[in-house]
């Protein structure tokens, strides 16, 4: 769906180095999150927002910081990238708490 | 213990089958649950909502029991579509989401 994308899609970075990468949706949903997907864990939250300049931790947030500027924009960096980070990435709206979310098709990152 | 447990397949099944997925979850103060749909190297999209009275939409039927804290999605007539991943998905109060790790599921002509 054309409401929430991902940039950069595919991304390969050296370990130290600072990465962020950006969410941009046009449904003017309140929330927005930060996951990352990895074998045999899931999705794991590692930052969410409720609003213009509110942000909030997830279950794995150590090594990333967010910013939310505008309603439409989403920010995550990485502040020294590390190999432990090597992940997929998914950014997700949603209307409302409880609702059901829709997530943008994912940035993958690689760290070497 | 984790929030939310699937048996992560994988399910192979012809074409036509009838197949079910089960999930667990631990928290009994869960509230929302969902079952969402993933394809190879794609986001999750949503599947449905989950309901207490259970809910059908088309040849996939969800239903929620509360007392034994597990979730159920049967999908009726398998087409090869239908392969992909399914999580399931367990909402409570304090804005947290939980995710499974997914059941795959592969249909055979």
């Amino acid at each position: 769906d054309a409401g929430i994308t991902q940039s950069p899609r595919h991304k390969v970075t050296e370990t130290g180095t600072p990465v962020t990468l950006r969410c941009h949706q046009t449904e003017n949903h309140r929330y927005m999150y930060w996951y990352r997907q990895d074998p045999g864990h899931g999705l794991r939250l590692i930052h969410y927002s409720y609003g213009v300049k509110d942000t909030d931790k997830g279950e794995v947030s150590d090594g990333y910081s967010v910013s939310r500027s505008k309603t439409e924009d989403f920010l995550l960096t990485l502040e020294s990238a590390t190999s432990s980070q090597t992940s997929v990435y998914f950014c997700a709206i949603s209307e409302d708490r409880g609702y059901g979310y829709t997530f943008g098709s994912g940035t993958r990152l690689t760290v070497v | 213990r984790k929030e939310v447990e699937q048996d992560p397949g994988p399910f192979n099944v012809p074409e036509g089958a009838t197949v079910a997925f089960n999930c667990t979850y631990s928290n009994s103060a869960s509230q929302s649950f969902f079952w969402y749909r993933q394809d190879c190297r794609k986001e999750p999209k949503l599947l449905m909502s989950v309901y207490s009275s259970g809910n059908e939409d088309g040849r996939f039927t969800a239903q929620l029991n509360r007392a034994s804290q597990y979730i159920s999605l049967l999908i009726r007539d398998s087409k090869l579509s239908d392969s992909a991943t399914y999580l399931c998905v367990v909402y409570r109060t304090g804005n947290q989401f939980y995710f499974g790790t997914g059941t795959s599921l592969t249909v055979i002509p």
